[in-house]
């Protein structure tokens, strides 16, 4: 049974560029949450999507938007770059809308920004 | 708004050490609480969680009470192994609707020598 699974592992881009990342839920599951782990911090909660609609955000601006496909994987899209996005991004699938007690996590993406 | 405060690192122990890592939360409502470990290169792994006061989560060894009346959530083991040397944070998931979004702590550093 594959868990959650994330591309690319790493990244790196440059000031100003956007960026695509994708995540796979773990078989089943039917809600994505994204997280941005800045270094030496905790996970701090992007927005979550659930019957591809999103249905939560945290203060993040709205150059961070997403989508989630009827298959249920998820894209996280980020616009015009600062060095500030540099971070690992994680994705974490759950079901029934925001499980909190079963949330998986991906082994993340690692953006630089420079 | 809703935050969790844990103990700073870094630790470092022996093996066999006693081990205490100090969690605190601020929550309006009647949060569910969790620690997850993150081991180097990996995503967040659920250790424990405790869904109402008095509940004890463990989980391979780790323990943790939910304590209402100090808003605390204290991860402990009795004996620690080089195995588990990894980052813990501590989190809560307050139920306000269906507000299913995980809040962390900026997570400790354990590391265990031989």
């Amino acid at each position: 049974d594959a868990g959650v699974t994330q591309s690319p592992t790493h990244l790196i881009k440059t000031r100003g560029q956007q960026v695509t990342l994708r995540c796979s839920p773990k078989s089943g599951h039917d809600t994505v949450s994204w997280y941005q782990q800045a270094l030496g911090q905790g996970p701090q909660f992007i927005f979550q999507y659930y019957e591809e609609e999103e249905r939560q955000r945290g203060n993040f601006p709205d150059r961070f938007s997403g989508h989630q496909f009827p298959n249920y994987s998820s894209e996280l899209n980020v616009n015009a770059l600062l060095l500030g996005d540099s971070a690992l991004y994680l994705c974490a699938s759950s079901l029934g809308g925001g499980n909190p007690y079963e949330q998986y996590f991906g082994p993340g993406t690692r953006l630089t920004v420079t | 708004g809703d935050s969790v405060t844990q103990m700073e690192g870094p630790v470092t122990l022996s093996e066999e050490a006693f081990l205490t890592i100090n969690c605190t939360y601020t929550a309006t409502g009647y949060p569910s609480l969790f620690w997850y470990v993150q081991y180097p290169g990996e995503g967040l792994q659920l250790l424990l969680k405790a869904t109402k006061a008095d509940d004890k989560g463990s989980n391979k060894g780790f323990e943790a009470t939910y304590r209402k009346e100090t808003t605390s959530f204290h991860l402990e083991k009795g004996s620690v192994q080089v195995s588990d040397s990894a980052v813990y944070f501590c989190a809560l998931s307050d139920h306000k609707g269906s507000n299913y979004k995980l809040t962390f702590g900026k997570g400790t550093l354990l590391t265990v020598n031989p």
